[in-house]
């Protein structure tokens, strides 16, 4: 069974530019999360998906932050347009029972 | 609002010596508690997990203790390894369905295990 897939595992772009983050959860996991760490912080959850519906989008830190989640399969994550606080690891995470979760190896992302 | 903390935030010890790390939790209506695995550059692995009604999980050489009640969790590795360097974390899920699946992490401790 093929992992959590995540990329870019690594994004380097300018303050103010658009990127672009993707999530490939496993096959059948109806459950898709976004969470991100940002430097000296704690891990911090983003919002779920179940399928293609937002369940909870509560963590997402502002409206420059839009996720989506085309026909409940892979997820994307667009920053628009990225600040420098918006530099950390951003990890995806698939659940099929909601308990039970699988991570990405995340996507680095740094805005200078 | 829950919160929850590891400590230390980093550990060193020498090969073959055991390793307790400790996470604390302030809200104890907790649906189950992981501890997870992070390798430099590497996603997070699950190592176990601890449902509300259980008091300990084992694998292995790991085992995990839960005392809901005072909130708090203990990872024990026995025999430490030089592979056992890594970042441990703990994450606590709610009980309550309306606050969704979503996890609360710790900060991590960070652990060193010297040859």
């Amino acid at each position: 069974e093929a992992g959590v897939t995540q990329f870019p595992s690594h994004s380097v772009i300018e303050k103010g530019q658009t990127v672009t983050l993707r999530c490939d959860p496993i096959s059948g996991h109806d459950n898709l999360y976004w969470y991100r760490r940002v430097m000296g912080k704690e891990i911090k959850f983003l919002l779920h998906f179940v399928k293609e519906s937002k369940q909870d989008e509560s963590g997402m830190p502002n409206n420059r932050f839009l996720a989506e989640r085309t026909g409940g399969t892979y997820s994307t994550l667009k920053v628009q347009p990225a600040e420098l606080e918006d530099s950390g690891v951003y990890f995806c995470a698939s659940s099929l029972l909601g308990y039970g979760y699988t991570f990405g190896s995340g996507t680095r992302l740094t805005v200078v | 609002k829950q919160e929850v903390t590891q400590i230390p935030a980093a550990l060193s010890v020498p090969e073959g010596e055991n390793l307790v790390l400790n996470c604390s939790f302030t809200d104890s209506a907790i649906y189950n508690l992981q501890w997870f695995r992070q390798d430099p550059g590497k996603g997070l692995t699950s190592l176990l997990l601890i449902q509300s009604s259980q008091r300990e999980q084992t694998s292995g050489r790991l085992n995990a203790s839960l005392d809901k009640s005072s909130g708090r969790s203990t990872l024990y590795i026995a025999a430490s390894q030089p592979g056992d360097s890594a970042t441990y974390l703990c994450a606590v899920t709610p009980l309550m369905k309306a606050a969704g699946n979503k996890l609360t992490f710790g900060g991590g401790t960070r652990v060193l295990v010297k040859p």
